[in-house]
């Protein structure tokens, strides 16, 4: 299936550590890449490749893969992140592209 | 500094159409294969439609194939969707995004690398 499975919210505390998981059988074929995005505002693209960052992205922002599934860990969470977070990847059987459904990143 | 301006949305009802364009800026726009991605209020992106570089291949989701048409036209750094029947399950945020797909080490790595901000279509009656 093109599905990518993500746990909708998770929370963390301030400075505190979070790994946010997606999993689905397309990443075995191709990579996950991992989209910032805050109320009104575009997702913003934070993690791709193998583990690497766009100009402006901190570097407490890290991701992972194995097999089916692709990690992405905030180190020393600040307000700021919080957010919501979507995995993406793309279906080599047909090309196109698919989305998780995102995970709610709250800082408390 | 890339940049891609949506423009187009509006409120139409059932069974309309709309076109949406989206003017590219600050990269080669006929070298990059340009992605549609909409967002209904309170999902996540849904990808919709892709348009090969040359505009030579296109490839559509599921849910709009038949009725929406991806088009470009790269003498002047645009893309087009056209929405043809549209539904009130069509109604969300049409982003234009660009990829930046590679592979590595016999590894593929595909992403958007740049989004618009969005442009709102409205279906009701």
């Amino acid at each position: 299936s093109s599905e990518l499975t993500q746990d909708p919210a998770v929370s963390v505390a301030l400075g505190q550590t979070v790994r946010i998981t997606c999993q689905g059988d397309i990443l075995t074929t191709a990579h996950a890449s991992w989209y910032q995005q805050k109320p009104g505002q575009a997702p913003l693209l934070v993690i791709y490749g193998e583990n690497r960052r766009p100009s402006g992205i901190p570097d407490r922002l890290s991701g992972s893969s194995s097999g089916n599934k692709a990690s992405l860990t905030i180190t020393g969470a600040r307000a700021e992140d919080e957010a919501e977070y979507y995995c993406n990847s793309r279906d080599s059987s047909d090309g196109h592209y698919v989305f998780g459904a995102g995970t709610k990143v709250t800082v408390l | 500094e890339v940049q891609l301006l949506e423009s187009g949305g509006d409120l139409v009802q059932p069974g309309g159409s709309l076109r949406l364009s989206c003017a590219a800026s600050g990269f080669t726009f006929s070298s990059f294969a340009m992605n549609w991605v909409r967002q209904a209020p309170g999902k996540g992106p849904e990808w919709v439609s892709t348009i090969s570089a040359s505009g030579g291949s296109t490839y559509y989701a599921a849910s709009v194939r038949g009725r929406f048409t991806v088009s470009r036209d790269n003498s002047n750094n645009t893309v087009f969707l056209h929405m043809n029947s549209l539904r009130v399950e069509d109604a969300a945020v049409y982003y234009c995004a660009k990829p930046r797909d590679y592979y590595e080490n016999s590894a593929y790595y595909p992403h958007f690398d740049s989004w618009g901000q969005g442009s709102l279509v409205a279906v009701s009656s």
